[in-house]
């Protein structure tokens, strides 16, 4: 069980936007960054946005990321088919002896 | 660029140890930010076993941490991971990444960039 909740699975058409959540709580979004990684199939995650929300060069504008109290949200807009993967939210959790923690992971289905 | 890439064997006994090795390229270990690992089982989440600091400092997930020790060789540039008394619940996709990590006012910002490619290690007799 992930101390940071996201929907199991969320889907869009192509060209729509599509929003991911993941709760936390005051001692870990709360209090903390947030980060999201994208982990297209078959590889490995890829850093997507940092520092609630930064985007890495080269990460396309069409997605963006947002933090309200212990809560986080990530963004893609227009989607593309290159778009179906798995999304993370990844942060500090001060409460914990070493720190980091993942959400559960969503899976993103472009219709 | 810096690249990571992480070898070893891709099956171990249970009950015996898992060792990983991360070679890093592109950049030198000794020259900053943290380094760690993070597994993945089939078809599940993200984990993370543990990271050390470039200076050899570590820190583990407490859940694992009885079991894990992670080093670094800065004269090979790679770090390692082993895991001690496996079972089938520590088959999974093994990765190292690069870990950024500050302490600002509003809080910890922390992020794991770049990863290594991964390697399915899978327990069983």
């Amino acid at each position: 069980q992930s101390v940071l909740t996201q929907p199991p699975s969320v889907s869009a058409a192509p060209g729509q936007k599509v929003t991911i959540s993941c709760s936390g709580s005051s001692s870990n979004i709360g209090n903390n960054y947030v980060s999201w990684y994208q982990q297209l199939p078959g590889t490995a995650p890829k850093l997507l946005i940092y520092e609630n929300d930064k985007r890495p060069s080269g990460i396309p504008d069409r997605f963006s990321g947002s933090k309200s109290g212990t809560s986080a949200t990530l963004g893609i807009t227009g989607l593309q088919t290159g778009d179906e993967a798995d999304y993370y939210c990844g942060t500090w959790d001060s409460s914990l002896s070493a720190g980091r923690v993942f959400g559960g992971g969503t899976k993103l289905t472009v219709l | 660029q810096v690249q990571l890439q992480e070898s070893g064997p891709g099956l171990v006994k249970p009950s015996e140890t898992l060792s990983l090795t991360c070679a890093v390229s592109g950049y030198s270990i000794s020259s900053g930010y943290y380094w760690g690992w993070i597994r993945q089982p089939p078809g599940k989440g993200l984990e993370w076993i543990g990271s050390i600091y470039h200076s050899g400092s570590t820190s583990y997930n407490p859940s694992l941490k009885s079991r894990v020790t992670i080093s670094v060789d800065t004269s090979k540039n790679q770090l390692s991971l082993k895991l001690s008394s496996v079972t089938a619940a520590d088959t999974a996709v093994y990765y190292c990444a690069r870990e950024g990590r500050l302490t600002l006012v509003r809080g910890v910002l922390n992020w794991f960039d770049p990863w290594g490619q991964g390697t399915l290690v899978t327990v069983s007799s």
